[in-house]
């Protein structure tokens, strides 16, 4: 069954830094999505992404965030200058049409220190 | 935006018993109304969904069924099994079917 692949599947990175995290969505998927959960909170919605531009976007998703298709496989989400409270699981998901069959990836689980 | 309730946030039920999960939403203009199980470092995995033009879906063991009027919608399974433990949530997509939200979740013990 096809699959949606995240990298790393967990990232340590110094309060301020810069990280990347990395998707790949299932290969025919034209809408890409990335969603954070705070451990022992809600899974939120941060971005919506088709035909290469931000459909959607949630109150979290603020300057400090962007998203990239660099390329026709990979998707990405870059957090600026981390904060102690970006620390959350990151999930990224796609599907074939609008607003049904999400498929999630497992995550990558950010811990900022 | 929209809001979506889940009840209870546990659960636990003996083996072959049914569980009911409920979920309400606020958002008039929901369209699409999945299901996720998540199990323990993993994503979410959609297990069933339903429509708005829809009351009731089956599958094998879970069904979903949906009140419009109420908006209101819910989970069950029957005859539950130890591997039906898991994280459940439930969710709504915007009418723009760009945007899930999720209820908070529901944590089935299914004990043997």
């Amino acid at each position: 069954e096809p699959e949606v692949t995240q990298t790393p599947s967990h990232q340590v990175t110094q309060m301020g830094q810069e990280v990347i995290l990395r998707c790949v969505p299932i290969s025919n998927h034209l809408y890409f999505y990335w969603y954070r959960q705070i451990l022992g909170q809600k899974v939120e919605f941060l971005v919506s992404f088709y035909n290469n531009e931000i459909s959607e976007k949630s109150e979290i998703f603020d300057d400090q965030f962007s998203v990239e298709r660099p390329d026709g496989s990979n998707f990405t989400l870059k957090i600026r200058s981390t904060k102690l409270e970006d620390s959350a699981m990151y999930f990224c998901a796609s599907s074939l049409g609008q607003g049904r069959g999400y498929t999630f990836g497992s995550g990558t689980r950010l811990t900022v220190v | 935006g929209e809001n979506v309730e889940q009840h209870p946030s546990t659960l636990s039920v003996q083996e072959g018993d049914s569980a009911v999960i409920k979920c309400t939403y606020s958002d008039s203009a929901s369209n699409y109304f999945p299901w996720y199980k998540q199990e323990l470092g993993k994503g979410p995995q959609l297990i069933i969904d339903i429509r708005s033009n829809v009351g009731e879906k089956k599958d094998q063991r879970i069904a979903v069924t949906l009140n419009k009027t109420a908006k209101h919608f819910s989970l069950h399974i029957t005859e539950t099994q130890p591997e039906d433990s898991a994280v459940y949530f439930c969710a709504a997509v915007n009418n723009a079917g760009n945007m899930l939200t999720f209820g908070g979740g529901t944590r089935l013990m299914v004990k043997p």
